[in-house]
């Protein structure tokens, strides 16, 4: 099955640094890959997606990049703010029903 | 519109109890999804519903896990027996239908099992 691996476990920049978050993925057959925030004592929140057929996505202050030939994928915040303070999850899926395959999770912390 | 919601938000079983996890999705989303998220961890799959159906429940640990969707709406979770292992958070998502869209998430029932 999919093994999703991401690094750092944790992270902590300074309020307006940038932070960067990155993972790798073993199938080569998954094409969707969605980024969750999750604050404590919330469920996961997605903040961005990219599928396959894209190398890069932007929305504000988050991007995505995908590398399908490496099997990578990062995300990168720019301007943090000490609001996106929480722990981050990429995830893969090779789409149809959508099973998700998690990393182990980045816990961000914006120091302002 | 309302979000997914589950309920309780928090239970505490000694362990050998049976407990039932309940999950409302987005009304109208026809994939429903459950997952387990031990301390510190990813979720990790557990099953999946389109509709009333259970198309997968490769995820479930054990036969003590048991999940239903009986009218393609609610659903509810059940763990028989359990065992301090079973503590985690127990997370539902909803989607509108199968294909590469997003999952929303509830907040989760947290299971501590003594």
């Amino acid at each position: 099955g999919e093994n999703v691996e991401q690094h750092p476990s944790t992270l902590s920049v300074q309020e307006g640094d940038s932070a960067v978050i990155k993972c790798t993925y073993s199938d080569s057959a998954s094409n969707y890959f969605p980024w969750y925030k999750q604050e404590l004592g919330k469920g996961p929140q997605l903040i961005i997606d990219i599928r396959s057929n894209v190398g890069e996505k932007k929305d504000q202050r988050i991007a995505v990049t995908l590398n399908k030939t490496a099997k990578h994928f990062s995300l990168h915040i720019t301007e943090t703010q000490p609001e996106d303070s929480a722990v981050y999850f990429c995830a893969a899926s090779k789409g149809g029903y959508q099973k998700v395959t998690f990393g182990i999770g980045t816990k961000l912390q914006v120091i302002p | 519109g309302a979000g997914v919601s589950q309920s309780p938000r928090y239970k505490v079983a000694k362990r050998g109890q049976d407990v039932a996890l309940r999950c409302d999705p987005i009304s109208g989303h026809v994939s429903l999804f459950w997952y387990q998220q031990a301390l510190g961890q990813g979720p990790e799959f557990l099953t999946y519903f389109q509709n009333e159906a259970q198309l997968d429940k490769s995820g479930l640990p054990s036969d003590r896990f048991f999940a239903e969707r009986p009218e393609g709406s609610v659903s509810t979770l059940k763990i028989q027996r359990t065992q301090q292992e079973d503590s985690a958070v127990y997370l539902c998502a909803s989607s509108t239908h199968e294909g590469q869209e997003t999952q929303y998430f509830g907040p989760g029932t947290r299971l501590l099992v003594l």
